[in-house]
C-alpha cells in the first residue's frame, strides 16, 4: 500500500515557468517530507525538506508547501530551467520510524527550452 | 569528495547464483540502507543499519541479506536470486538524527534470469 503517492508520472514545462510538483501521503504520523531529484543512470539527490511544524520552506529558486490537513506538499520551482529536467521524488518519514524514508514513485519534470 | 560508492553498476546473473553487492561510504556516517527502485512502486527500503554489528529489516527484505561489519561498508547479498529481484538498487548513508537526508550511492541495475 503507497503510503506517499505522486499521481502525475510527467510534467512538461516551459523555460522560465513555474513548475509545481505535487504529492499528497496517506500516513498522518508523518512529520517531515523531502523532495529528491534524480537523474539518468545517479543516484537520488537532495533537494529540499520541511517539517510539519512549517507550512512552507524556501531555498533559492525551490519552495515546498505542506498542508497537514489535506495530507499534502507540492514543490514549486521558479523560474524553471533546463538543468531542472529530472526525475522528482517526494519522501516522507515518521518520527517513530525514521529509520525508514518513504517514497513516492516520481514525477518526470521537462523543462522545454 | 563525499561521495556513497556501489559495486558492480551493472550485472546481469542467472537464477539461484550468489552474488554481492558492495557498498562503501566516506563520509563516516553511521546509518546506511539498501532500497529497490521498480516501475509504478517508487523507492522501497531493503534493510538498514544504524551502526556496525546492527542491522534491521526494512520493507522488502526477503531474499536478501546484509552485514556491517565496519562502519563504511554495507553490502547486499542476494544467496539465491530470483527473476522478481530484477531491479535498481541503491545504497544510501547519513549521519545520526533522524531526519538528516541520505546521500545515495549511483545505483546497482541488476537482471535475473
Amino acid at each position: 500500500d503507497q503510503q506517499v503517492k505522486q499521481n502525475s508520472p510527467s510534467l512538461s514545462v516551459q523555460e522560465g515557468r513555474i513548475s509545481i510538483l505535487n504529492c499528497d501521503y496517506t500516513n498522518s504520523m508523518f512529520d517531515y517530507f523531502l523532495w529528491y531529484k534524480k537523474y539518468p543512470a545517479e543516484g537520488p539527490t537532495f533537494l529540499i525538506s520541511i517539517s510539519s511544524i512549517k507550512d512552507k520552506n524556501e531555498d533559492g529558486r525551490f519552495t515546498v508547501f505542506l498542508n497537514k490537513s489535506a495530507k499534502h506538499l507540492s514543490l514549486h520551482i521558479v523560474p524553471s530551467q533546463p538543468g531542472d529536467s529530472a526525475v522528482y521524488f517526494c519522501a516522507a518519514s515518521a518520527q517513530t520510524g525514521a529509520n525508514n524514508l518513504f517514497f513516492g514513485t516520481g514525477t518526470r519534470l521537462t523543462v522545454i527550452p | 569528495e563525499a561521495q556513497v560508492t556501489q559495486n558492480p553498476r551493472y550485472l546481469i546473473t542467472v537464477t539461484g547464483k550468489k552474488l554481492t553487492v558492495t557498498c562503501s561510504q566516506n563520509m563516516n556516517h553511521e546509518y546506511m540502507s539498501w532500497y529497490r527502485q521498480d516501475p509504478g512502486l517508487g523507492l522501497r527500503q531493503i534493510y538498514y543499519s544504524m551502526n556496525v554489528e546492527v542491522t534491521d529489516k526494512g520493507d522488502v527484505p526477503e531474499g536478501y541479506k546484509v552485514s556491517r561489519k565496519e562502519k563504511r561498508n554495507f553490502p547486499l547479498i542476494l544467496e539465491s536470486p530470483s527473476p522478481n529481484q530484477t531491479s535498481l538498487y541503491f545504497c544510501a548513508s547519513r549521519s545520526t538524527g533522524a531526519y538528516n537526508e541520505q546521500f545515495f550511492g549511483p545505483g546497482t541495475r541488476l537482471t535475473v534470469l
